[in-house]
């Protein structure tokens, strides 16, 4: 009965290519997060959804598209995969989006653009 | 800007030997700020948090965490480490208002010796 789970966890592909990354939540949790950790580790929000609307878009390119059909997925769809997308992405959930609200977090899916 | 900084990369310790992590933020007010361990090609596990109250706060698997208004610091501790510890640690904060977003430092990285 896993809490936050992602799909796949590992994901090797050409550049130019689209691919998405899945991720589920089972906690009944109203707030749902993506964050990329890039190779030296750095870990940078990239966006978040409540109840399906989306609430941050922090900066990132266009290729990067989220969606949330239900308040337990978030899905993200990356188009025109470059070299510099190579990293570990994260999804999280929390019951709401503010105060100290626990995030809580997938296993993560690596991806490799070759 | 509000950002965490992590000074030490890379921290070896013995086991059995005390251990702290140190973790300074930049915020106008007091965050709401948060501890998570990343144990190699896991996700990333909350050991506590600190969003009022007594200063001292205590976490799972033995840690602690003290915070410091006046030094804005928020170091993480624990008395004996356990080889199972070796992991890396980030330290992070989350603003108010900002979609509950969390912001994190650079990251520990702690290699224990038998």
């Amino acid at each position: 009965d896993t809490a936050v789970s992602q799909t796949p966890k590992y994901l090797v592909t050409q550049m130019g290519n689209d691919k998405s990354i899945k991720c589920e939540q089972n906690l009944g949790h109203d707030t749902m997060y993506w964050y990329k950790q890039d190779s030296k580790k750095f870990l940078k929000i990239m966006f978040s959804y409540n109840n399906k609307e989306l609430i941050i878009n922090e900066t990132v390119p266009n290729r990067f598209s989220p969606k949330s059909p239900d308040k337990a997925h978030l899905n993200l769809h990356i188009n025109s995969l470059e070299l510099g997308d190579s990293a570990v992405y994260f999804c999280a959930s929390s019951q709401g989006g503010q105060g100290g609200d626990t995030q809580y977090f997938g296993p993560g899916t690596r991806l490799t653009v070759l | 800007a509000q950002s965490v900084t992590q000074p030490d990369i890379h921290i070896t310790v013995s086991e059995g030997a005390s251990l702290e992590l140190r973790c300074n933020y930049s915020y106008g007010a007091t965050p709401y700020l948060f501890w998570y361990v990343q144990s190699p090609g896991q996700g990333l596990q909350l050991l506590l948090k600190y969003f009022s109250g007594d200063t001292l706060v205590q976490g799972i698997k033995g840690f602690e965490a003290e915070f410091k208004r006046s030094q804005s610091s928020f170091n993480l501790r624990k008395p004996s480490v356990h080889w199972s510890d070796a992991a890396e640690y980030f330290c992070a904060l989350r603003a108010y208002n900002q979609g509950g977003k969390l912001i994190f430092g650079q990251g520990t990285e702690l290699s224990v010796k038998p």
